[in-house]
């Protein structure tokens, strides 16, 4: 069956440096990866989606790179700061189909310290 | 836009008990889901719906009950309620297949069974 593992439960880093997430999948070859946000007692948010034709993709400080020989994706975030403290949470289109049920890792609880 | 709204916050219910969890979305999204969310376990799908009149189960659907009478609101029932349903209710929406996959979450509710 489909499995999506974020490696790290917890990642601690100092402010300013670039955190760096990982995202690897087996049994299967999604057409999407979605990266989302979550702060304590909030639901999900959106940050990036990745398209298996592409490569790299960047927003701002982000930037998620999408590997499907190696079956991983990286979530970068540069310069970081206190407030990109969060659980971040990985998401692959589970059917590839147009319904797009979501199945998503359990994430990674970033820490940046000041 | 209000988004995704999820009624109530918190709820305590007691063994055996039934409720129903609402959710509604003003985007005039077709594409609508219940995911839980437990310490450990990462979001799982429970039910969703691709369009009005029309649901389908997910990964873990036993105990639940969905419907969906119109575009904008999709609620999930417990039926008997039961411990091991203890944890966080996200419900979502999207538009399916229209080149932005972005799934939009709710505040989530908060259940403890006793």
């Amino acid at each position: 069956s489909q499995k999506i593992e974020q490696n790290s439960e917890a990642l601690n880093i100092q402010e300013g440096k670039t955190a760096t997430l990982t995202c690897n999948y087996t049994n299967y070859s999604p057409a999407y990866l979605q990266w989302y946000r979550q702060d304590p007692g909030r639901g999900p948010v959106f940050l990036l989606l990745i398209r298996e034709n592409e490569k790299e993709k960047r927003k701002e400080r982000l930037k998620v790179t999408f590997d499907t020989t190696l079956k991983q994706s990286l979530f970068h975030i540069t310069a970081s700061q206190p407030a990109d403290s969060a659980t971040y949470l990985c998401a692959l289109d589970g059917t590839g189909g147009s319904q797009g049920n979501l199945i998503f890792g359990k994430g990674t609880k970033l820490s940046v310290k000041p | 836009n209000a988004g995704v709204t999820q009624t109530p916050k918190f709820q305590v219910l007691k063994t055996g008990q039934s409720m129903t969890l609402q959710c509604a979305q003003d985007m005039n999204h077709e594409y609508m889901s219940w995911y839980r969310q437990d310490p450990g376990m990462g979001l799982r799908l429970i039910h969703y719906s691709v369009g009005a009149g029309i649901t389908d189960q997910g990964e873990v659907p036993n105990g639940y009950n969905v419907s969906r009478s119109t575009t904008e609101d999709f609620p999930l029932r417990l039926l008997s309620a039961a411990p091991s349903q203890t944890s966080v209710y996200f419900c979502a929406s999207r538009v399916p297949g229209q080149g932005s996959d972005t799934q939009y979450f709710g505040p989530g509710t908060r259940l403890t069974v006793l």
